[in-house]
């Protein structure tokens, strides 16, 4: 089953613009990651967020994590053309487990 | 830059047939992840494996699903026999202990 649920479920800009993704798990974490995944390609990891700290950033991201609302959001700013792919979060499955539980993902389209 | 690799990319099956997937790590990683992503899904967990073990291999159907990582390196993910739900990317990953994981490109699965 899947823990984490991402927000929108698409979302679509022009180049330059912010995008914001929110993420939605259920059960205690240790930590929360990011990845991104070009149109039939791996994916790729972006940002990994400790249960512990609060905002991270690297580059033009940023993530967030509320631990007390499950939540995490990543934002991307100044958003360009080759920003274009599904992100998704990731959970690991708590207990001291590194298993991943992936949500849905967010397909976000940046229009130049 | 290290990354893990997969082969084959692409693999066009007849249902009953059997196939094989394999993925080499990257040097140094004790853990190794096999994930299926259905179209539109997020990637979810077939088996990992720590070094040579299982460690996890709860949602692997294990009546035609079967891996093996013989020397704790490179590993085979094997269908027998294929069927038409089974058409879905594979992706490979591994990682260090309780860090990101990196993932292959992963290998496209059609099963006629």
């Amino acid at each position: 089953s899947q823990q984490g649920e991402e927000d929108p479920q698409a979302l679509s800009i022009q180049e330059g613009e912010n995008a914001t993704m929110n993420c939605s798990y259920k059960t205690s974490i240790n930590n929360l990651q990011w990845y991104r995944q070009n149109s039939g390609r791996g994916l790729v990891h972006l940002i990994l967020i400790r249960s512990n700290e609060r905002e991270k950033h690297s580059g033009r991201l940023r993530v967030t994590l509320d631990t007390s609302k499950k939540s995490s959001s990543l934002l991307i700013t100044a958003s360009r053309a080759a920003d274009t792919a599904s992100y998704f979060c990731a959970t690991d499955a708590g207990g001291g487990s590194e298993k991943l539980v992936f949500g849905k993902g967010t397909k976000l389209t940046v229009n130049p | 830059e290290a990354e893990v690799a997969q082969s084959p990319r692409y693999k066009i099956t007849e249902k009953s047939q059997a196939v094989a997937f394999w993925c080499d790590p990257i040097s140094g990683h004790a853990t190794l992840y096999w994930y299926r992503q259905i179209l539109g899904q997020g990637p979810e967990l077939l088996v990992q494996f720590q070094d040579e073990s299982v460690v996890d291999d709860s949602q692997l159907p294990k009546d035609r699903f079967s891996a093996e990582r013989l020397k704790g390196v490179d590993s085979t993910l094997k269908i027998q026999p294929a069927e038409l739900g089974d058409s879905a990317m594979y992706l490979c990953a591994s990682s260090q202990r309780g860090n990101e994981q990196f993932f292959g490109p992963g290998t496209r699965l059609t099963v006629l």
